[in-house]
């Protein structure tokens, strides 16, 4: 079983909310870990978007709207990234990523469709 | 500015070696955590490498553990990969990247170098 889990694809419809989650493996908690964003278009390289651990420690990349935001579902042991009022411009490619066991991981990604 | 530019990627023959550099400017090389990302085509992100600000301490995925070597040359603001017993799997875009201080926010990153293992 993968340490992050994303669903392989979302879509939503300009001006509404998307919710994209980040699913952690049975036996790592999502509460001791901070969860990191990042979104990327073709042929473009990764973009940092959030870290978010806990709305007491978090931190917003430098120029991302406030429209994207982080937040975590523990009953679903999983870190979300909200994007709000969806814009044709938030169709990327999205990947979470935590630091665990001495390694950098990436999730899957997902790929966000607006339309 | 913050600037990262990769090269040293190419076509090379599966057990031979690359090496990649990561050229820094527009921020003080030396005080910065570093990190090689790589993306295999039409794939997720996978990280590869990290190496702190004094080049003392360096993590690797278990992937290249034993193969890649990671270090720095922090008079030339310069990173680098030593890739050695390359295979078809190490195909990728190697992206550096650099991490805010102590926050692990990747918040810099390179356009990438093509690697390609072929023979």
């Amino acid at each position: 079983q993968a340490v992050l889990t994303q669903p392989s694809s979302l879509s939503a419809s300009p001006g509404t909310s998307a919710s994209l989650t980040c699913t952690l493996r049975s036996g790592i908690s999502v509460g001791t870990y901070s969860i990191y964003w990042y979104q990327q278009k073709p042929g473009s390289p990764p973009h940092y978007l959030l870290r978010y651990k806990s709305d007491s420690d978090k931190h917003q990349g430098s120029g991302v709207p406030s429209r994207f935001s982080g937040s975590k579902d523990a009953s679903a042991n999983a870190g979300i990234l909200l994007i709000s009022g969806l814009q044709s411009e938030d169709e990327a490619d999205y990947y979470c990523m935590i630091w665990h066991s001495s390694a950098w991981v990436f999730g899957g990604g997902t790929k966000l469709t607006v339309l | 500015q913050v600037q990262l530019v990769e090269s040293g990627g190419g076509v090379v023959q599966p057990e031979r070696s690359l090496r990649l550099s990561c050229a820094a400017s527009g921020f003080t090389f030396s005080s910065y955590v570093m990190h090689w990302v790589r993306q295999a085509p039409g794939k997720g992100l996978e990280w590869v490498a990290s190496i702190w600000s004094d080049g003392t301490t360096v993590f690797y995925a278990d992937s290249v553990r034993g193969r890649f070597t990671i270090s720095r040359d922090n008079a030339k603001n310069t990173l680098y990969l030593q890739m050695n017993s390359l295979r078809a799997e190490d195909t990728a875009v190697y992206f550096c990247a650099r991490e805010i201080v102590d926050t692990g926010d990747f918040d810099y990153w390179g356009q990438g170098t093509l690697v390609t293992v072929s023979s």
